[in-house]
């Protein structure tokens, strides 16, 4: 069994849908990361986590660690929102463990 | 906005040559990583600096692999004898300055992408 898990792996949505991508783990953590991973490679850190909910903008992610569980939320979505989504859990930075990314894919 | 900044972004190799990835991190950080994603698989966590010494690695990160800051501003990872399995985007990332790099948002490079042939 995978120690992070995302679904789904595949997403495709009109512009303007709310989206919601998840993850789960089986692991202890003291930090949960939403990072993004243009189709060019390139990645970029979103939210880290440890409790709660954080906003950024359209963005929105939660976190329940009791469930082991935390959502990735985007309001009015838009086509440049298209990349993979990634959850990472760890000890900070240190020995992170990565998910499989969540590919969302949004159409005008 | 600070950057990460990674050279070369595309590297060949023969199997068996030694490849030095660069890397500048943002300039007041304190943590350096290195990740490596191979082809069609999730990112992979590498080995982590701090204070002039490696604070974390992963199983992946072998006798074959060696990091080091040469100076204030770069950090290198290099692969002593490259394989055919080294073929992957390799990420340098850095958080900082507070402790524990936990705390912090962290910054990746833009990737280098190796091949092994």
């Amino acid at each position: 069994k995978n120690e992070v898990e995302q679904s789904p792996q595949n997403l495709t949505a009109q512009e303007g849908e709310f989206i919601t991508i998840n993850c789960s783990y089986s692991v202890g953590i003291s930090a949960l990361h939403w990072l993004q991973q243009h189709p060019g490679g390139g990645i970029v850190s979103l939210f880290m986590l440890s409790s709660g909910k954080k906003k950024h903008g359209r963005l929105i992610a939660t976190i329940n660690i009791q469930e082991k569980h935390s959502s990735l939320h985007i309001t009015a979505s838009h086509p440049r929102d298209s990349a993979v989504y990634i959850c990472a859990v760890g000890p900070g930075y240190d020995k992170v463990i990565f998910g499989p990314g969540t590919s969302l894919s949004v159409i005008p | 906005e600070p950057e990460v900044t990674q050279t070369p972004s595309h590297q060949v190799t023969q199997m068996g040559q030694e490849v030095i990835l660069r890397c500048v991190p943002i300039s007041n950080h304190l943590y350096f990583y290195w990740y490596r994603q191979i082809l069609g698989q999730k990112v992979e966590f590498l080995v982590s600096f701090y204070n002039n010494e490696i604070s974390e690695k992963s199983e992946i990160f072998d006798d074959q692999f060696s990091v080091e800051r040469p100076d204030g501003s770069n950090f290198t990872l290099k692969i002593r004898s490259t394989k055919l399995e080294d073929s992957a985007m390799y990420f340098c990332a850095s958080s900082g300055p507070g402790a524990g790099g936990s705390g912090n948002t962290i910054y990746f490079g833009e990737g280098s992408w190796l091949t092994v042939v």
